[in-house]
């Protein structure tokens, strides 16, 4: 049983675009929520936290849709510097470490 | 700036050597994490603790120990080395949960096993 789902893309946009990944979870339970971002061969960094009223960070924004079980990253205006994976970290619960998804590959092209 | 260092970037180990992978942190988290990385599989959980001599297995803690004597060093121990171990080994560090600060990772070590 998969208990984070990330489709691993790859996504491939122009500099400029939109661009959504969605992530599901399988545990209605799971109290927090995270994006991060990897480069290759680093270890992955914190984007941002997902909060219950959705929450943006400049050209980011997240998503948290728990009736269905997913939470969302929105990039705008992708960068080239923003081709990365990004990964979804679900809790769930106290006492538990987070779950990872596989990630999502971003290639933002000039 | 907060850090968690692991003590080696690459790691070269003969089959059935007996491997210690180091971890420091110096944010006075509570919490510290075992993973593996591995191409098409992600990121899977070792060990955790959440407390000094404190321990939990993970999701594949087989052919793994954990030590965590003191509260800034949680060490990760293969004791007999294989190939199959031949992986990224990050570890990371965080607040009580609870507190939805997530986790912040060392840089990580890839470890290859002959």
């Amino acid at each position: 049983r998969k208990e984070v789902e990330q489709d691993p893309g790859p996504f491939n946009v122009p500099e400029g675009a939109t661009v959504a990944f969605n992530c599901t979870y399988s545990n209605s339970a799971s109290q927090s929520f995270f994006w991060y971002r990897q480069d290759c061969r680093k270890e992955p960094k914190l984007l941002m936290s997902v909060y219950s009223s959705g929450n943006e960070d400049g050209r980011f924004t997240a998503q948290l849709n728990r009736a269905s079980q997913y939470i969302s990253l929105l990039i705008r205006d992708s960068k080239l510097s923003d081709s990365a994976t990004y990964l979804c970290a679900v809790n769930p619960g106290l006492g538990y470490a987070l779950n990872f998804g596989k990630g999502t590959s971003l290639l933002v092209t000039p | 700036d907060v850090k968690v260092t692991q003590s080696s970037r690459y790691l070269v180990k003969r089959t059935g050597e007996k491997v210690f992978l180091e971890c420091v942190q110096d944010m006075d988290h509570e919490n510290m994490f075992w993973y593996r990385q591995d191409p098409g599989l992600g990121l899977r959980l070792i060990y955790f603790s959440y407390d000094v001599k404190m321990k939990e297995k993970g999701d594949i803690p087989e052919g793994y120990s954990v030590s965590r004597e003191k509260k800034e060093r949680f060490s990760l121990i293969l004791e007999s080395a294989s190939t199959n171990q031949t992986s990224m080994y990050l570890c990371a560090s965080s607040l009580p949960q609870g507190q939805g600060l997530g986790y912040t990772f060392g840089s990580g070590t890839r470890l290859t096993v002959v």
